[in-house]
């Protein structure tokens, strides 16, 4: 049974640029959130999608957008890339309760 | 706010003590705890999950506790190994499905 996966696995991106982040949450599973975790710090909540619609929304800006689709995957997309959205993105799946988390894609902005 | 610390933030210990994580949080109206598995530059693997109306979880060496009412769950590792070494992590759910607000984490070393 695959686990959550998430693509790519690495990314090098420059301020400015627009960039797009994909995660197929596991089998069975229809609730898709996203994490930002910067370097020695917890992850931080950005949103949640359930039934394609974002459910609940973390403190990130609007340059932060996301999408599910009916397969319950979903994508992340940040706009205007700062130096400082430099992190590792994760991305977990779950139903009901309980939370199986990706391997993250690991994003800099130079 | 729900805020949540962890304590110590870092740990080193020779290999085959048992030691113990410690996890506060601010609002004692969650309704579950987890406890994570961080390897560096990794993903998270989910440990134990413990709904707010248990006590404790346990899975092999691992066991989890949860004090709703003084805001703590610690983590007890039994007989640690040079494979436990990792970033330790809590997360408090604030509601059935809903988002999970994260301690900052502890990273263990266990020295053969």
């Amino acid at each position: 049974d695959a686990g959550v996966t998430q693509s790519p696995t690495h990314l090098i991106k420059t301020r400015g640029q627009q960039v797009t982040l994909r995660c197929s949450p596991k089998s069975g599973h229809d609730t898709v959130s996203w994490y930002q975790q910067a370097l020695g710090q917890g992850p931080q909540f950005i949103f949640q999608y359930y039934e394609e619609e974002e459910r609940q929304r973390g403190n990130f800006p609007d340059r932060f957008s996301g999408h599910q689709f009916p397969n319950y995957s979903s994508e992340l997309n940040v706009n205007a890339l700062l130096l400082g959205d430099s992190a590792l993105y994760l991305c977990a799946s779950s139903l009901l309760t309980g939370y199986t988390f990706g391997s993250g894609t690991r994003l800099t902005v130079v | 706010k729900q805020e949540v610390t962890q304590i110590p933030a870092a740990l080193s210990v020779p290999e085959g003590e048992n030691l113990v994580l410690n996890c506060s949080f601010t609002d004692s109206a969650i309704y579950n705890l987890q406890w994570f598995r961080q390897d560096p530059g990794k993903g998270l693997t989910s440990l134990l999950l413990i709904q707010s109306s248990q006590r404790e979880q346990t899975s092999g060496r691992l066991n989890a506790s949860l004090d709703k009412s003084s805001g703590r769950s610690t983590l007890y590792i039994a007989a640690s190994q040079p494979g436990d070494s990792a970033t330790y992590l809590c997360a408090v759910g604030d509601n059935q499905g809903g988002k999970l607000i994260f301690g900052q984490g502890t990273e263990l070393s266990v020295k053969p």
